[in-house]
């Protein structure tokens, strides 16, 4: 499976802190990108990094992307209490007219006010 | 914005039952996809279609079927709904011009009795 794994599991840190979640797949990728999941709610994407790009930033994410080592992390600085969610990466499968995505098991944040 | 609705936000079901969940995007895009969401298992790729009358097979269809009439309606339907199929169901879209990016609905939290 090409599945990412995202660790750690769960992370809880204090407001105005940063914090780091890791992502690793298995297979070559075409681009990876990070996801975010409020409670009960759908994912809503964040940014996308392509296999030749190394680093990436908006606003307060940073996005870094290590192929040679088939892993991802993304760092959120300054954090806030409305960061709190579930973070997922998810890799790309280039498939016959669609582009299918597999997705990590997720990074659960809690950040305390 | 993309939209990405889902027609209900909870579901009650019995086993046995015959259950159909919608979804529908107003962005003319053409790949859409369902989901199932479990702890510790993250998404999983249920069916997705690239066009309309299209069906792919995901990761685990068993269970499952899909119909996509037209371009923006893509349902998912449990033709005799059992307990395992209690789930958090996605639904997601992309464009082919922009097929990395997928946007999700809010979700279907199915409870099947």
């Amino acid at each position: 499976s090409q599945q990412g794994e995202e660790d750690p599991q769960a992370l809880s840190i204090q407001e105005g802190e940063n914090a780091t979640m890791n992502c690793s797949y298995k297979t070559s990728i075409n681009n990876l990108q990070w996801y975010r999941q409020n409670s009960g709610r759908g994912l809503v994407h964040l940014i996308l990094i392509r296999s030749n790009e190394r680093e990436k930033h908006s606003g307060r994410l940073r996005v870094t992307l290590d192929t040679s080592k088939k892993s991802s992390s993304l760092l959120i600085t300054a954090s806030r209490a409305a960061d709190t969610a579930s973070y997922f990466c998810a890799t790309d499968a280039k498939q016959t007219g669609a582009n299918n995505l597999f997705f990590g098991t997720g990074t659960r944040l809690t950040v305390i006010p | 914005d993309v939209k990405v609705t889902q027609s209900s936000r909870y579901l009650v079901k019995r086993t046995g039952e015959k259950v159909f969940l919608e979804c529908v995007q107003d962005m003319d895009h053409e790949n859409m996809f369902w989901y199932r969401q479990d702890p510790g298992l993250g998404l999983r790729l249920i069916y997705f279609s690239y066009d309309v009358k299209m069906k792919e097979k995901g990761d685990i269809p068993e269970g499952y079927s899909v119909s996509r009439e037209k371009k923006e309606r893509f349902s998912l339907i449990l033709e005799s709904a059992s307990t395992n199929q209690t789930s958090m169901y996605l639904c997601a879209s992309s464009s082919q011009r922009e097929s990395d990016t997928q946007y999700f609905g809010p979700g279907t939290r199915l409870t099947v009795l």
